[in-house]
C-alpha cells in the first residue's frame, strides 16, 4: 500500500542548531515529493519539491531536501534553525500525477 | 502567481444548517481542485477530487451527499456541508493543480458547528 511516514511527531531544537526532519514513502515507482510548512491556523506553504534530476533540492527559507531512492526517503534539512521556523511540517507524496498523500506531520519547537 | 483563495476563512453555524465554502484560483485556471479536511494536530485527509464540469470523486468513507462539491468553472470550486453537525467542525483546505502537477493550497476555512 502507498504510504508516507514521518517518524517524528515532535522535534525540539535550539535556535541556531541544525535540523533534519525525516520522511519515508512506500511506492513502486518514484513519486513526486514535497515538503510543506503550516503555521497554526494557516494553510500550507510549499518549501520545496522533487520531480526528477538532481536529488538535492533547494527550497525557500534556507531549507533543502535530499531524495534517496535506495532508502525511499526525502529528508528535510536546515543548517541553522531560526525561531520563526517553529511550525508543523508535512511531507507529501504525489502518486499518479494528481493523487497526493500527506505524512502525519512533524511539529517543530525552537528553543531560544 | 498561483494563488488560491478560500472564503470564508472561518464560519460558525448552527447544527442542522448548511454552509458553503468557496475555493478560487486567482491567477490560473485549475482543471482539478482538491478538498482536504484537517482535524486539530493531525494531517490533511483528502476528501474529494473535483474536475471542472464533472462530478467529484470522493475518497472512501466520505459522504458525498453530505459534502457536496461543485466545480462549475476553471477558477471556482465549492464545498457545501449539508445538515452540519458538531462532528463536522474542522479545518477545510482546498488546493488546485497548476503546472507540473504541483498543488497550490488555499489558506483554509475553519468551520465550527454549534
Amino acid at each position: 500500500a502507498q504510504s508516507v511516514t514521518q517518524p517524528d511527531i515532535h522535534i525540539t531544537v535550539s535556535e541556531g542548531a541544525s535540523l533534519e526532519l525525516r520522511c519515508n514513502y512506500s511506492y513502486g515507482a518514484t513519486p513526486y515529493l514535497f515538503w510543506y510548512v503550516q503555521s497554526p491556523g494557516q494553510g500550507l506553504q510549499l518549501l520545496l519539491k522533487y520531480f526528477s534530476g538532481d536529488t538535492l533540492v533547494q527550497g525557500i527559507k534556507g531549507f533543502e531536501a535530499e531524495f534517496k531512492r535506495s532508502q525511499s526517503s526525502f529528508n528535510l534539512r536546515k543548517p541553522s534553525v531560526h525561531w520563526s521556523d517553529a511550525a508543523e511540517y508535512f511531507c507529501a507524496v504525489m502518486y499518479n500525477n494528481n493523487d497526493m498523500r500527506f505524512g502525519a506531520g512533524t511539529r517543530l519547537t525552537v528553543k531560544p | 502567481g498561483a494563488v488560491v483563495s478560500q472564503h470564508p476563512s472561518w464560519v460558525i453555524c448552527k447544527s442542522g444548517t448548511s454552509v458553503k465554502i468557496e475555493c478560487r484560483s486567482l491567477d490560473f485556471q485549475a482543471t482539478t481542485m482538491f478538498w482536504y479536511r484537517q482535524f486539530p494536530k493531525q494531517s490533511l485527509m483528502l476528501m474529494a477530487t473535483s474536475n471542472e464540469g464533472s462530478k467529484a470523486t470522493y475518497e472512501q468513507g466520505v459522504e458525498k451527499d453530505k459534502f457536496l462539491i461543485n466545480h462549475a468553472s476553471l477558477t471556482l470550486s465549492t464545498l457545501t456541508v449539508t445538515s452540519a453537525h458538531p462532528e463536522d467542525s474542522s479545518f477545510y483546505i482546498c488546493s488546485a493543480t497548476g503546472q507540473e502537477y504541483e498543488q497550490y493550497f488555499g489558506p483554509g476555512t475553519r468551520l465550527t458547528v454549534t
